[in-house]
């Protein structure tokens, strides 16, 4: 079993829609969660790290579910340009040593 | 500010050959990942180094690959002999501490033929 699991998508959602992507980690000592965005080509960037709480950035929501062991990204009236691969990672403290999950691929269009 | 920065952007070479792949991180950043990027997985840590010291090198398959970071700035990446398996994306990534976040570098994509 894998360490992060992600549906590979891809999910093919039009301008203005709401999508939502979901994770799983299969290691109950995680300590910090983050998603990445990787656009096609490119490097991995973080996009936003995810909290117990759950939190927000604009039009993406990041929810962490400890019981369960998942997470999830919700984003609002999608983008054109958020059209990309979306990594979950998971780390058993900080930053250190982060585990990627195969990603998610999202394309928006017209 | 200049971000990480690798080389060369691709590589292609006949399996058997050496290939080394170089990279200097963000000035300043002490800790420096190197990753394997195989087409449709996320990224793998190899090595990670806290300045000049690797303290994470489990991952790195050691038989035909290397790295090093002699003066703790940048750090060159080696495998040889370069099996067909080895055809990737090698990317390189830094902190400023193990603590804070991991910029990548745009990697090195590697063809062997």
């Amino acid at each position: 079993r894998k360490e992060v699991e992600q549906d590979p998508g891809p999910f093919n959602v039009p301008e203005g829609a709401t999508v939502a992507f979901n994770c799983t980690y299969s290691n109950s000592a995680s300590q910090s969660f983050f998603w990445y965005r990787q656009d096609c080509r490119k490097e991995p960037k973080l996009l936003m790290s995810v909290y117990s709480s759950g939190n927000e950035d604009g039009r993406f929501t990041a929810q962490l579910n400890r019981a369960s062991q998942y997470i999830s990204l919700l984003i609002r009236d999608s983008k054109l340009s958020d059209s990309a691969t979306y990594l979950c990672v998971v780390s058993l403290g900080g930053y250190n040593k982060l585990i990627f999950g195969a990603g998610t691929r999202l394309a928006v269009h017209p | 500010e200049a971000g990480v920065v690798q080389s060369p952007r691709y590589k292609i070479i006949e399996k058997k050959q050496p290939v080394a792949f170089w990279c200097n991180p963000i000035s300043g950043h002490n800790t420096l990942y190197w990753y394997l990027q195989n087409l449709g997985q996320g990224p793998e840590l190899l090595i990670r180094y806290e300045n000049e010291e690797a303290v994470d090198d489990s991952q790195l398959p050691k038989d035909r690959f290397s790295a090093e970071r002699l003066k703790g700035v940048d750090s060159t990446l080696k495998i040889q002999p370069a099996e067909l398996g080895d055809s990737a994306v090698y990317l390189c990534a830094s902190s400023f501490s193990k603590a804070s976040g991991q910029f990548f570098g745009p990697g090195t994509r590697l063809t062997v033929t």
